[in-house]
C-alpha cells in the first residue's frame, strides 16, 4: 500500500537554528500539505501546494516558513529561525485532489525546540 | 467557516460493547466529513468519508458514521469494540479549497 514518508522521525534543534523537515508524497498525488500538532491540541493546517506554489496558507505559516519541491518527489517543510513555541509533530499528506477525496498522512515528524 | 467539534476528550469503553465517538460540524455548503485514527508515535489514518450518498458510511476496522443533516453530526459508531481500537480519533472536514479541519480529538480506552 502506498505510503506518505516523513524524515526525520524526529529532530531536536536550538532555538533561532533552521530546520528542514522532508516529506516524500505518494507518487501520482498532485497536492501536499503540512500541518502542525502542537501536544495535546488539535491538528492545524499550515499550508497546501499544488502546481510547484503555494496554494493556501494558515495564519501559523508566516514569514520564518517556506516549502518547496526541489526535485519532484521530497516536499519539503523549512523553518528558518526556530521558536519554542514551533515544538510540534509536523505531518505532511498528499492527495490525488479535489475536496471529496481523503488524504493519506505520513507518520509525522516530532520536532523539539530547546 | 468551517469547524468541527468533538465534545468528549475521553471516550470509555468495555470491550465487546458498542462505542461512540461524537462529532458536530458547522459547514457553509455541502459536508465533506471524515474520520481519522491516531496510534501513538503514527500518522493520521483515514478510517471513512461522507461525501453524499447514504447517511450511514461504513470503514476500515469495522467502523462506521452516520451523517445527520439535521443535526449537523457525523458520529463514528462501532457495534463491538477491540481493545485493539484504542486511540486517538479524529473527526475533520475539508473545504473547496481542499483544506482539512480537524476536531480536538477523542481519546478511547476500550476496556478489557
Amino acid at each position: 500500500e502506498p505510503e506518505v514518508t516523513q524524515t526525520p522521525s524526529h529532530q531536536v534543534t536550538q532555538m533561532g537554528q533552521e530546520v528542514i523537515l522532508r516529506c516524500v508524497p505518494i507518487s501520482n498525488h498532485l497536492y501536499f500539505y503540512w500541518y502542525r500538532q502542537i501536544l495535546g491540541q488539535k491538528v492545524e493546517f499550515l499550508v497546501s501546494f499544488y502546481n510547484n506554489e503555494i496554494s493556501e496558507k494558515s495564519e501559523i505559516f508566516d514569514d520564518q516558513f517556506s516549502v518547496e519541491r526541489p526535485d519532484g518527489s521530497n516536499f519539503t517543510l523549512k523553518i528558518r529561525s526556530t521558536k519554542l513555541e514551533d515544538s510540534a509533530m509536523y505531518f505532511c499528506a498528499s492527495s490525488v485532489g479535489q475536496s471529496h477525496r481523503s488524504a493519506f498522512f505520513g507518520q509525522g515528524t516530532r520536532l523539539t525546540v530547546v | 467557516a468551517q469547524s468541527v467539534a468533538q465534545p468528549e476528550d475521553q471516550v470509555n469503553v468495555a470491550e465487546g460493547n458498542p462505542l461512540t465517538v461524537k462529532c458536530t460540524y458547522s459547514v457553509s455548503g455541502n459536508p465533506y466529513l471524515f474520520w481519522y485514527v491516531q496510534y501513538p508515535n503514527r500518522g493520521l489514518q483515514f478510517l471513512l468519508k461522507y461525501i453524499t450518498g447514504d447517511n450511514l458510511v461504513k470503514g476500515s476496522y469495522g467502523f462506521e458514521a452516520e451523517f445527520n443533516k439535521s443535526q449537523t453530526s457525523f458520529h463514528l459508531k462501532k457495534p463491538s469494540a477491540l481493545v485493539s481500537d484504542s486511540a486517538l480519533y479524529f473527526c475533520a472536514v475539508r473545504d473547496w479549497g481542499n483544506q482539512f479541519y480537524f476536531g480536538t480529538g477523542t481519546s478511547l480506552t476500550v476496556i478489557p
